[in-house]
């Protein structure tokens, strides 16, 4: 079966930029959308179709894939950006999530 | 703006079938070109999409629970449900709804992120 694979942490200092990746077999041909989800609360849709924004989410979150890794690159982080962060895909008619990143701003 | 609420029973009793339903309201469920979905979250893990459904009756299940799962669709009352059968302490989660956007590529088109989202129900499963 089809799998995504993200680091399980990744950590970043205040106003610096990071990026999570997701690897998958093949994933240049898919389109990847990006999740993120603070405690208690429902996922965001923060980048869908590998690099669109949707409506109300801040230019510093983008998205970019590059051979069969898609990254989430957030510049300028911020305290209210620590949150888990998931990537989706679609293959053979089914929906993959990633294992999920949790984004630490130390 | 677009809501989706589930509806359902917090505990289900283990061996049994776990029901649930969600409302859309400032939208329409069909026809449309949107498709809607059934994700959940175990505690303390990640994401996991359960199925999917068109308005016209066309579904998608994640092949590891296809065999319990049947998802269903009502254009008249705007809901659609999900049924889970034989449930055991695995099946333990959050449950979300959300609509789902198609995205096209080489020809073809297929449901593909979600875009809106229900707040979640928790479901326990219990002995």
């Amino acid at each position: 079966s089809y799998e995504l694979t993200q680091p399980p942490s990744v950590s970043v200092s205040p106003g610096q930029t990071t990026s999570i990746t997701c690897s998958g077999r093949g994933l240049r041909d898919k389109y990847v959308s990006w999740y993120q989800q603070k405690p208690g609360q429902s996922p965001l849709l923060v980048i869908y179709q590998d690099s669109r924004r949707p409506s109300g989410i801040p230019e510093q979150f983008s998205g970019s894939i590059s051979g069969n890794t898609a990254a989430l690159t957030i510049s300028g982080t911020q305290a209210m950006d620590e949150a888990d962060y998931y990537c989706q895909a679609w293959d053979s008619s089914t929906v993959i999530f990633g294992g999920g990143t949790k984004l630490t701003v130390l | 703006q677009l809501q989706l609420q589930e509806s359902g029973p917090g505990l289900v009793k283990s061996s049994e079938t776990l029901s649930l339903t969600c409302t859309v309201s400032g939208g329409s469920i069909g026809p449309s070109s949107y498709y809607w979905g059934w994700i959940r979250q175990p505690p303390g893990r990640g994401l996991e999409w359960i199925a999917t459904i068109y308005y016209t009756g066309t579904t998608y299940y994640n092949p590891s629970l296809k065999s319990r799962v049947t998802i269903s669709i009502d254009t008249s009352k705007n809901q659609f449900s999900l049924k889970l059968t034989s449930v055991t302490a695995a099946d333990t989660a959050v449950y979300y709804c959300a609509r789902q956007i198609f995205s096209c590529s080489g020809g073809t088109c297929y449901p593909d992120y979600f875009d809106y989202w229900g707040q979640g129900t928790l479901v326990t499963v219990s002995s």
